[in-house]
């Protein structure tokens, strides 16, 4: 069953410009997690916050997360023509292995 | 680096063929899932497993089956391949106790 909800569905910038993602979610969470996927690959995990933390950075990725909304974001800044993917934020299922995954957010950077 | 391999890239079968979809990974994870990923629908899981021999249901395991009898390999079955299981399948692994899921590359399956 899914989880996330990503908005928007797709977007397109130039490179050089911030691009930022949507997430939410419907119910309390651990920790919420982004991956990445490019065409017709596997995904790529690529930032994990958890429930207690309300912001966290790796390189050009800031996630920040909102509990109170049940939502997240992921601002990726300076993009460059190699971020075109599809991204998906997840969270752990009621199993406590598995994940839900929203629909994903197609990004695209064009030179 | 963690490693997951799936066993083909590409697939084609007919309709009715019984088809194995293999999948290993090199980091002795406990977990491993499978998923299927289809346009407009997302990412969805069809079974997992959280040790040898053990698996469990995800939300559409109709059509499917597992066998995991070494802890690095999970093989996802199709009994009666059927064309609504035409899809892209993504095999994950992950340690037990940490949240991060590995992914192989995919296996796009085409069934005629």
């Amino acid at each position: 069953s899914q989880q996330g909800e990503e908005d928007p569905q797709a977007l397109s910038i130039q490179e050089g410009e911030n691009a930022t993602m949507n997430c939410s979610y419907k119910t309390s969470i651990n920790n919420l997690q982004w991956y990445r996927q490019n065409s017709g690959r596997g995904l790529v995990h690529l930032i994990l916050i958890r429930s207690n933390e309300r912001e966290k950075h790796s390189g050009r990725l800031r996630v920040t997360l909102d509990t109170s909304k049940k939502s997240s974001s992921l601002l990726i800044t300076a993009s460059r023509a190699a971020d075109t993917a599809s991204y998906f934020c997840a969270t752990v299922s009621n199993s406590g292995y598995a994940l839900n995954f929203g629909k994903g957010t197609s990004l695209l950077v064009t030179p | 680096d963690v490693k997951v391999t799936q066993s083909s890239r590409y697939l084609v079968k007919r309709t009715g063929e019984k088809v194995f979809l293999e999948c290993v990974q090199d980091m002795d994870h406990e977990n491993m899932f499978w998923y299927r990923q289809d346009p407009g629908l997302g990412l969805r899981l069809i079974y997992f497993s959280y040790d040898v021999k053990m698996k469990e249901k995800g939300d559409i395991p109709e059509g499917y089956s597992v066998s995991r009898e070494k802890k690095e390999r999970f093989s996802l079955i199709l009994e009666s391949a059927s064309t609504n299981q035409t899809s892209m399948y993504l095999c994950a692994s992950r340690t037990g106790g940490r949240e991060t899921q590995y992914f192989g590359p995919g296996t796009r399956l085409l069934v005629l």
